[in-house]
């Protein structure tokens, strides 16, 4: 297994622009999640995933925002209209059910918003 | 969750050990104190996690005082890779949600 994959790594948009991300977490893993993490600042929670259920979103996860998981596999991120004030990293992590052997995060996808 | 907190910079010597603290005074019982690094550009990698007793694994060691109130992280044998911003959460077992604070910017110098 190679981990958690994010596409794309980087990507330039203009602002109003809709743009997808893609998550394609470790195969045995369950839980799919979405941070977000501006510049200085830790990982903030977006939303979770158990299986295809979409289980809790964050107050940061305006109207603009949406996150499948169909078929509790690969996950996507949209984002429409964007906003300059989008720009940031988008990370994105899987677990199995239950267990407490922490979060393994994807190298994340990087937003600008111009 | 409790609130975490930590220095926000340290630097450490190549070869030399690395401890960084965490103080969480209001942890419950059922919260680990876990760790987690980033280095730049990448995403945050676990490291260790622990309730109550000591913990050690490949990358480093996790010591918890007896009330629960805060812990260090020990890097035995800091390299230039260990440089990393190095965040300590406390959550439940099985938490879908981790509060990712500042963290802890360790500079490893040669």
């Amino acid at each position: 297994d190679t981990g958690v994959s994010q596409n794309p790594r980087h990507k330039i948009t203009k602002r109003g622009q809709n743009v997808t991300f893609r998550c394609d977490p470790i195969s045995e893993h369950n839980r799919l999640y979405w941070y977000r993490q501006t510049l200085g600042q830790g990982p903030e929670f977006l939303t979770y995933f158990q299986n295809e259920a979409q289980l809790e979103k964050s107050r940061l996860l305006s109207d603009r925002f949406s996150a499948e998981r169909p078929k509790g596999s690969f996950s996507t991120l949209e984002i429409q209209r964007t906003e300059q004030g989008d720009s940031a990293m988008y990370l994105c992590a899987s677990s199995p059910t239950g267990g407490d052997y922490g979060y393994t995060f994807g190298s994340g996808t990087r937003l600008t918003v111009v | 969750d409790a609130k975490t907190t930590q220095p926000p910079s340290m630097d450490c010597a190549e070869g030399r050990a690395a401890n960084l603290p965490c103080n969480h005074s209001t942890i419950s019982g059922n919260e680990y104190v876990y760790w987690y690094r980033q280095i730049h550009s990448q995403g945050p990698q676990y490291i260790i996690h622990g309730l109550k007793n000591n913990e050690t694994n490949e990358m480093a060691s996790l010591i918890i005082t007896e009330d629960r109130k805060s812990s260090t992280l020990i890097l035995p044998h800091a390299t230039l890779r260990d440089t990393a911003v190095y965040y300590c959460i406390a959550g439940s077992r099985g938490d879908y949600k981790l509060s990712f604070g500042a963290g802890t910017t360790v500079t490893v110098r040669a």
